[in-house]
């Protein structure tokens, strides 16, 4: 079946250092890929996404790539800061589901 | 862009009552929506898909008689617990799906405390 995999938190970093929360997965066909965060007190809000094998999703200086070989989406940035604070959670769309990982929660130090 | 609102935030209720909870795509059309549940420090659990005009489609080992989907119209599904106890207290997020069904839109989520 399909499934994610994402590395256990917390992970705690100090401001302006590099980060890379690791995301692995299962599938039986060809999903869509997405990373998700969810700050203290709120919803779901979509981070970036990946539809197809090489794509890369980015936003507010976060990138993953859609890697088909190793079955991977990586989350990283250049430079973390306090605002981003919060629990990430990978996850992947096949046929109208979604599937989550566990979530890291992501602890930034000033 | 695309918002999916649900009320109430947060409810507590009594033992053995029923608690309703509403999940709206406020600028958009959503003949699908998703419920999930929330316990802490987890992921998310997909508990059924809401499916305008017909049933809703329950994952396995979700209770039906328990949990009550209506979706009612186009922009309104529900969620409601019935009998609550307090293994049912948990954080309940809705989604609908726009734009070809390669996004979800999530609701802010509704925390239930049943004492």
């Amino acid at each position: 079946g399909n499934s994610v995999t994402q590395m256990e938190g917390p992970v705690t970093l100090s401001e302006e250092a590099f980060l890379t929360i690791n995301c692995t997965y299962t599938a039986t066909g060809y999903p869509s890929l997405f990373w998700y965060v969810q700050y203290p007190g709120e919803g779901l809000q979509l981070l970036l996404k990946a539809t197809k094998a090489d794509d890369k999703g980015s936003n507010k200086g976060f990138e993953a790539t859609y890697r088909k070989e190793t079955t991977s989406f990586h989350l990283e940035k250049g430079s973390v800061q306090v605002s981003d604070s919060a629990v990430y959670f990978c996850a992947l769309y096949y046929l109208d589901k979604i599937i989550f990982g566990k979530g890291t929660r992501l602890h930034i130090l000033p | 862009g695309a918002v999916v609102s649900q009320h109430p935030s947060r409810v507590i209720c009594k033992s053995g009552t029923s608690v309703k909870i509403e999940c709206r795509s406020l600028d958009f059309q959503a003949t699908t929506m998703f419920w999930y549940r929330q316990f802490p420090k987890q992921s998310l659990m997909l508990m059924a898909t809401s499916n305008e005009g017909s049933k809703a489609t329950y994952e396995q080992g979700v209770e039906k008689d328990k949990f009550l989907i209506n979706h009612a119209s186009l922009t309104l599904s529900t969620l409601t617990v019935t009998s609550a106890h307090p293994e049912d207290s948990s954080f309940y997020i809705c989604s609908a799906p726009r734009g070809g069904h390669n996004e979800q839109f999530f609701g802010p989520g509704t925390r239930l405390t049943v004492l």
